[in-house]
């Protein structure tokens, strides 16, 4: 199975800030690399998919970056909706495997 | 717009068959993948395995043993039968549609999720 680690696994920011979350596979997975924001007592909503393309209707302020082990997920200017966990995937292989999480939190 | 939403019991005995199944409107079942994964209280994110509107399945080795999903089309329905639960089979239960990428019709994400249904194996 192909290990997803994310990293820090909690933050705190100000609204406005410029918030980094990464996340690292234990094996290449290419750009099969996709992002979700789960809002507690909710389901996932997908952000990010193919490491860099912006789901419809996502706010442009969330981006993604990376290929091979490596992934970013920026968020350049913190809202107030926000905070919520942030989780990746790696679709590369089954099983279809996810981040810890990146618990992001109010300062 | 495509919503999910599950249904079946919040509470099943250890040693029995959690049943839940996942009803799609907004469009149809066909011609996608479907399916589900669970979340532990206050843990992280499992895929359990997909269905295609046709029936053919992938399962997550760590459950294939005790994991069976199906698909209704004329109800627009696919379910999920998880047999011999133990306490460590509970958790929030998410059905999802699974997309393809554009470029590789073999790799997925998960565009669409259900609410969730927390079921919790006790007795």
């Amino acid at each position: 199975d192909i290990q997803m680690t994310q990293s820090p696994s909690s933050l705190s920011a100000s609204v406005g800030d410029r918030v980094t979350i990464t996340c690292r596979a234990s094996q290449s997975i290419r750009s099969y690399l996709n992002w979700y924001q789960q809002i507690p007592g909710k389901a996932p909503k997908l952000l990010i998919y193919a490491a860099s393309s912006l789901q419809s209707g996502v706010p442009s302020r969330f981006s993604g970056s990376g290929s091979g082990t490596d992934f970013t997920l920026i968020i350049s200017s913190l809202q107030p909706e926000d905070f919520a966990t942030y989780y990746c995937q790696q679709s590369y292989s089954t099983p279809l495997t996810f981040g810890g999480g990146t618990k992001v939190e109010i300062k | 717009q495509v919503q999910l939403q599950g249904s079946g019991p919040g509470l099943v005995k250890p040693s029995e068959t959690l049943s839940l199944t996942c009803t799609v409107s907004g469009g149809s079942i066909s011609s996608y993948y479907w399916s589900w994964i669970r979340q532990p209280p206050g843990k992280g994110l499992e895929w359990i395995g997909y269905i295609y509107y046709s029936g053919s399945t992938n399962y997550n080795p760590s459950l294939k043993s005790r994991v069976t999903i199906s698909v209704d089309t004329s109800k627009n329905q696919f379910s999920l039968n998880l047999s011999s639960v133990t306490a460590a089979d509970t958790a929030v239960y998410y059905c999802a549609r699974v997309r393809a990428y554009y470029y590789d019709s073999s790799r997925y994400y998960f565009d669409y999720w259900g609410q969730g249904t927390l079921v919790t194996v006790s007795s």
